[in-house]
């Protein structure tokens, strides 16, 4: 057991530019869950998939958000157009069924 | 809907000095309190599940209690490797929900 991975760990962009970042769950977790955390606030929902069906997005999720797991394995989380305010740290987490969440290290990202 | 609101949000302990962090909630029925430690630029490190009123799980120096309302996460003799914001997160019946997490509460033990 490897622990959740994720993919960059930094990301410095530009305003404008689209990123990709990708999160390698624990293996055989068939639940993958997308939080953002911004500093001084506790991680907040973005999305969820349960093996490769995306069952449940949060409001937050605005239209620039894309997010996959094809094959119900890894997943990415796509951000375009990006802007100042999508600074924040992306967190990735992982559980089998409805257990305990257990989180990736995070990908701080920063939009000049 | 689903609430968590922490206290302190800051907390700072002299080595040895005993505290309790305070996680009170609001849920349309609790599935389960959980608590993680989180250090700066990682991400959030699972201590305890809670699932019923009345329950307490301990690991080291930290002892974590549940009731209808709210959890405490007790600190025992606190050393400075225990500085770290501690997360409070609830989810509710459903089971397919995902966490609700509270702002944290940072602590800081100084030796």
């Amino acid at each position: 057991d490897t622990g959740v991975s994720q993919n960059p760990r930094h990301k410095i962009t530009k305003r404008g530019q689209n990123v990709t970042f990708r999160c390698d769950p624990i293996s055989e977790h068939n639940r993958l869950y997308w939080y953002r955390q911004t500093l001084g606030q506790g991680p907040e929902f973005l999305t969820y998939f349960q093996n490769e069906a995306q069952l449940e997005k949060s409001r937050l999720l605005s239209d620039r958000f894309s997010a996959e797991r094809p094959k119900g394995s890894f997943s990415t989380l796509e951000i375009q157009r990006t802007e100042q305010g999508d600074s924040a740290m992306y967190l990735c987490a992982s559980t089998e069924g409805a257990d305990t969440q257990y989180f990736g290290p995070g990908t701080r990202l920063t939009v000049l | 809907e689903d609430q968590v609101t922490q206290s302190p949000e800051a907390l700072r302990l002299q080595e040895g000095e005993s505290s309790s962090l305070n996680c009170s909630y609001t849920v349309s029925g609790l599935r389960g309190l959980f608590w993680y430690r989180q250090d700066p630029g990682k991400g959030p490190e699972f201590l305890f599940t809670l699932y019923s009123a009345g329950e307490e799980k301990e690991k080291e120096r930290l002892k974590a209690t549940l009731t209808k309302k709210e959890s405490f996460l007790h600190i025992t003799a606190p050393k400075p490797e225990d500085s770290a914001t501690y997360l409070c997160a609830v989810q509710a019946l459903s089971g397919n929900t995902p966490l609700v997490f509270g702002k944290g509460t940072r602590l800081s033990v100084i030796a």
